[in-house]
């Protein structure tokens, strides 16, 4: 059974470092595409960026582009997202995905989410 | 960036109504790589519908998707107790991928 575990809630002050996780299991986590998505409450949900855990191969989407960095370590099979200086503007529920085959496919699994509350 | 609109934004149903869902992009999506999802409160979505009309696994058949170019449609045949949620359409064919607002389908 393919399953995505994230790493628990959150609670930061604004200007702290952060690096949640996101660890695969039931499926070859290196040869899929693992996604990062953001969500506000009560909005859509926004694609942040992807990474293939094979050989590190990172899109970002502009958006985002220079705000996270997303990484992997295949050997445990976990994905991470990180930011260095946390603004009050990144409180949301951040949700990893897997993307069903290419750079360019739709999710398939998604994790449980990480609620990240940022305060002054 | 390919920017989805999704409307209505709520639709108030009775159980075994028919829903129309609808999802319209400010650029033709390549390929019809558009999907859907399905969202309820406190979980993560849920993929329905990929490719503009295939259906992923195990999702029943009273859903479907159709459309193509800049005009994709949701529909649910006769609307069970479980499907009241949140509908979100993503295209994945141009980069980046990017999510409509979403439909809330709520009970009449």
């Amino acid at each position: 059974e393919v399953q995505l575990v994230q790493s628990g809630t959150e609670v930061k002050q604004i200007g702290e470092s952060l690096k949640i996780s996101c660890k695969g299991s039931g499926y070859n986590f290196a040869r899929y595409w693992i996604g990062w998505v953001r969500q506000k409450p009560g909005k859509g949900p926004e694609w942040m960026g992807i990474i293939y855990p094979s050989d590190s191969d990172t899109r970002y989407s502009p958006s985002f582009q220079g705000q996270v960095t997303i990484s992997a370590d295949k050997s445990i099979s976990t994905a991470y997202l990180q930011w260095s200086s946390l603004k009050a503007s990144d409180t949301a529920i951040y949700y990893c995905a897997r993307q069903v085959a290419t750079a360019m496919s739709n999710f398939d699994y998604w994790g449980q989410g990480t609620l990240v509350t940022v305060s002054s | 960036e390919i920017v989805l609109t999704q409307s209505p934004g709520t639709l108030s149903l009775s159980p075994g109504e028919r829903a129309t869902l609808s999802c319209r992009a400010s650029q033709s999506v390549t390929s019809t790589k558009l999907a859907w999802y399905q969202q309820k409160p406190g979980q993560a979505p849920r993929l329905l519908i990929y490719g503009a009309s295939s259906r992923a696994t195990g999702i029943p058949d009273r859903f479907s998707g159709s459309g193509s170019g800049t005009d994709f449609t949701l529909t649910i045949s006769r609307v069970e107790p479980e499907d009241f949620a949140v509908y979100y359409c993503q295209q994945y064919g141009s980069s980046p991928n990017t999510f409509g607002q979403g439909t809330k389908l709520e009970i009449k």
